[in-house]
């Protein structure tokens, strides 16, 4: 069954430093969604990609966070300079469409910033 | 208010016990609805969609209230497996269909 990949699984680092995940969707796949998920709580969406154009980044703290998609097929999503808050599992999904019912999600990076 | 609201919970239950979870929703112009399942540690899982006429899977039950923005998941005969954190997800209206996730209801199943 095809996956999600996204390294690293796991990531420590001190604040002010940068930071970076990379997820790759399953194959084929046009959509793809960087969430974050604090603990306890659910998945937040940062950015949506529909192909390469970023469709919805509204909840993407901009001053700090980036997520690109150059070629429409694997995304890296960087944090510069990472805080504290920013402490939290970052989880990639992608759908074959917007539309499709059923977002695949990759293993997540659990990310710690001392 | 929060787009889309859950029971707090923990839930605690014993096996074989029937548990149901309640979820609001805000957008009124919200297309589609569905339940993930996410167990600890690890990541969600499309559990079932929700359709307007309500649908069941196995032990599983949902249901839809358009009218009062409400969904429900019903888990009879509860399974041990079935401890989980339980994420009501809704899909608005718009070009680009943006999916907002609630923030779960935990379930433990107890022998």
């Amino acid at each position: 069954e095809a996956e999600v990949a996204q390294s690293p699984r796991y990531k420590i680092t001190e604040k002010s430093q940068a930071v970076a995940f990379w997820c790759d969707p399953i194959s084929g796949h046009a959509t793809l969604y960087w969430y974050r998920q604090i603990l306890g709580q659910g998945p937040e969406l940062l950015v949506q990609f529909q192909d390469e154009s970023v469709v919805d980044d509204s909840q993407l703290p901009k001053d700090r966070f980036s997520a690109e998609r150059l070629k429409g097929v694997d995304s890296t999503l960087k944090i510069q300079p990472a805080e504290l808050g920013d402490s939290a599992m970052y989880l990639c999904a992608s759908s074959l469409l917007p539309q499709e019912e059923t977002q695949y999600f990759g293993p997540g990076t659990r990310l710690l910033v001392l | 208010r929060k787009e889309v609201e859950q029971d707090p919970g923990p839930f605690n239950v014993p096996e074989g016990a029937t548990v149901a979870f309640n979820c609001t929703y805000s957008n009124s112009a919200s297309q589609s609805f569905f339940w993930y399942r996410q167990d600890c540690r690890k990541e969600p899982k499309l559990l079932m969609s929700v359709y307007s006429s309500g649908n069941e899977d196995g032990r599983f039950t949902a249901q839809l209230n358009r009218a009062s923005q409400y969904i429900s998941l019903l888990i009879r005969d509860s399974k041990l497996s079935d401890s989980a954190t339980y994420l009501c997800v809704v899909r608005a209206g718009t070009s680009y269909d943006k999916v907002i996730f609630g923030p779960g209801t935990s379930l433990s199943v107890i022998p």
